[in-house]
């Protein structure tokens, strides 16, 4: 298995607080990805990186900010927590190899609370 | 653009078999994939196609059909364990990027 870990695993914060969610992957892939899971509506993506400094929005990217200063790491930022923002935040790696490799590899997430 | 749609749940009884459906739209497609998520866990990769026809894992199976934007994950001699959430999900060689399925919450029932 790839390595990806997140962190926090668990947090709870208050309405206007910034908050940041990291991520860290030891094999060295080049995409990485966040998204957030809420009932009815799925894994919508945030934002994603293709490389160092590399970073694009995807359909839910508003109230969020990203940063990657490495490879390894994939920082998500929630500027000013809303209760909105309450959800279950999963990054992603895409695996490079054979085909069975080709998806992704999620991270076991990180469950945000906004007070 | 991109669209997918699957059922929201299903049940279904041990040892038996079903079938979970999943349509898409997706510009430049450059496959389907299906994952396992169980709650409060993260989602675990099942399969990938890419091309049209079924492709043979064990005791699931997927398949394809470009031409009708269509796919289905058929599970054999449902287990308990089985009882979890099946997304679908497209990728487009324009974007690089997977779209997901809001997911298929399935309960398996002795």
């Amino acid at each position: 298995d790839a390595g990806i870990t997140q962190s926090p695993r668990h947090k709870v914060t208050e309405t206007g607080t910034p908050v940041t969610l990291r991520c860290h992957q030891t094999e060295n892939h080049r995409y990485m990805y966040w998204y957030r899971q809420d009932p009815g509506h799925g894994l919508r993506l945030i934002h994603y990186s293709y490389g160092v400094k590399d970073t694009d929005k995807g359909e839910v990217s508003d109230g969020y900010s990203v940063s990657r200063s490495k490879t390894e790491d994939f920082l998500l930022t929630l500027e000013s927590a809303t209760s909105s923002q309450t959800s279950v935040y999963f990054c992603a790696i895409r695996s490079q190899g054979d085909r069975d490799h080709y998806g992704y590899t999620f991270g076991s997430g990180t469950r945000l609370t906004v007070v | 653009g991109q669209n997918i749609d699957q059922p929201t749940e299903m049940t279904a009884t041990e040892g038996a078999i079903v079938q979970i459906n999943c349509t898409y739209q997706t510009s430049g497609f450059n496959g389907l994939f299906w994952y396992q998520q169980h709650a409060g866990e993260a989602p675990t990769f099942l399969s990938y196609n890419v091309l049209d026809g079924l492709e043979e894992k064990g005791r699931f199976s997927s398949f394809l059909s470009r031409s009708k934007g269509y796919s289905y994950l058929l599970l054999k001699e449902l287990q308990m364990k089985d009882s979890a959430s099946y997304l679908c999900a497209s990728s487009s060689s324009n974007t690089g990027k997977l779209i997901f399925g809001q997911g298929t919450t399935l309960q398996v029932k002795p």
